[in-house]
């Protein structure tokens, strides 16, 4: 089945050790999205790629990084976990970006739950 | 700013009715998204509004009224797995897509 794969599911790591979280995807979806979820929150989204174009939200951390090797893999590395980094990252695709008429429903991974030590 | 909110939690015994809420203020309007998220799962997309109306689809229905800036998820018939998170997302003028913090949804024998 055409899916979503996030690894891993869960990590643990102590304080200020970067950490990498990987996300592929069977979808052949041009956009992939990084969410970051809190206990009982909304998704915040983190940053996109549309292609290899990379779309930063303002408000996201330099903290958090990431890559798009090609169209099947992306990574979310963060350089320094904090505390309150700790959270389900979510990663997401969709065929195209949000900027059409039409669903353009978004395919989630499992989620990769982060505790920061 | 933009907001949805949507009840924190709600209980519902098997085999009712329960209608989740969901209010909107957003800086325009491009469609509303109803999402399931079981606990330590992914969400998953359960449907689309973007004309007011009801939208049915099996035992889920979606209704969208626009001009009060409303929508309501009706789950019918509830089973013991439709105990999960429904999360509510708007997409505003710039196509981007603001999420509520979800309804938790706890079914009873």
């Amino acid at each position: 089945d055409a899916m979503v794969i996030q690894n891993p599911r869960y990590q643990v790591t102590q304080f200020g050790k970067p950490v990498t979280l990987s996300c592929s995807q069977t979808l052949n979806h041009n956009v992939m999205y990084w969410y970051q979820q809190k206990s009982s929150q909304a998704p915040k989204l983190l940053f996109h790629y549309y292609d290899k174009d990379f779309n930063n939200e303002a408000d996201t951390p330099d903290n958090f990084q990431s890559r798009r090797p090609n169209t099947s893999f992306c990574f979310l590395d963060i350089r320094s976990p904090g505390l309150g980094d700790a959270a389900m990252y979510l990663c997401a695709t969709s065929i195209l970006t949000g900027a059409t008429s039409g669903a353009n429903v978004l395919t989630f991974g499992a989620g990769s739950r982060l505790t920061v030590l | 700013g933009q907001n949805i909110d949507q009840p924190t939690e709600m209980t519902a015994t098997e085999g009712a009715i329960v209608q989740i809420n969901c209010t909107y203020q957003t800086s325009g309007f491009n469609g509303l998204f109803w999402y399931q998220q079981h606990a330590g799962e992914a969400p998953t997309f359960l449907s689309y509004n973007v004309l007011d109306g009801l939208e049915e689809k099996g035992r889920f229905s979606s209704f969208l009224s626009r001009s009060k800036g409303y929508s309501y998820l009706l789950l019918k018939e509830l089973q013991m797995k439709d105990s999960a998170s429904y999360l509510c997302a708007v997409k505003d003028s710039n196509y981007q897509l603001i999420w509520g913090a979800g309804t938790k949804l706890i079914i009873k024998p």
